[in-house]
């Protein structure tokens, strides 16, 4: 069965740094997602992404955050200069329609 | 702007039981909802779309119902396993504005 990637797995970086997540959606899907989850908290809506461009964005998703999609399969979330705060496990989604289908997450940790 | 709860928070019961998760949102105006289950560290699994239109969705020993008009939907699990063991999210859709989650019920079935 067709399924939603992430890399890393576990990223580790310090105050400032920018990161670069990765996803590879489900192939025929049009619609893509990004979602953050704070440990112990509610998963949040950063982004969603449509015909290669931003179509809806949280308060969260401020100028730090950039999304694209590079090419015909990856879905990318950077965050130029990383905080504290961004610690969280971040989950790409993809959508046919309507059911979003999640990825395994990437769990970042900044320090 | 959507609110999402979602009683109990956390349930244990013994294997064989039937059991009702609960969901409620503030805002009816919503074009579907999904239910997810989550297991500890890990993504989200899609367990059931209903769409707004719908009363109610069954996939094997789940099914999810809807009352738009009360602002509730309840995941009903038939004949509990410790394998369901996981947290269970629920998530309305209101157009353009996402999915929104609920805090999601914890449940343990016990052996």
């Amino acid at each position: 069965e067709p399924e939603v990637t992430q890399t890393p797995s576990h990223q580790v970086t310090q105050m400032g740094q920018e990161v670069i997540l990765r996803c590879v959606p489900i192939s025929n899907h049009l619609y893509f997602y990004w979602y953050r989850q704070i440990l112990g908290q509610k998963v949040e809506f950063l982004v969603s992404f449509y015909n290669n461009e931003i179509s809806e964005k949280s308060e969260i998703f401020d100028d730090q955050f950039s999304v694209e999609r590079p090419d015909g399969s990856n879905f990318t979330l950077k965050i130029r200069s990383t905080k504290l705060e961004d610690s969280a496990m971040y989950f790409c989604a993809s959508s046919e329609q309507w059911a979003q289908y999640f990825g395994p997450g990437t769990r970042l940790l900044v320090l | 702007k959507q609110e999402v709860t979602q009683i109990p928070a956390a349930l244990s019961v013994p294997e064989g039981e039937n059991l009702v998760l609960n969901c409620s949102f503030t805002d009816s105006a919503i074009y579907n909802l999904q239910w997810f289950r989550q297991d500890p560290g890990k993504g989200l699994t899609s367990l059931l779309l209903i769409q707004s239109s719908q009363r109610e969705q069954t996939s094997g020993r789940l099914n999810a119902s809807l009352d738009k008009s009360s602002g509730r939907s309840t995941l009903y699990i038939a004949a509990s396993q410790p394998g369901d063991s996981a947290t269970y999210l629920c998530a309305p859709n209101n157009y353009g504005q996402n999915f929104v989650f609920g805090p999601g019920t914890r449940l343990s079935v016990l052996p």
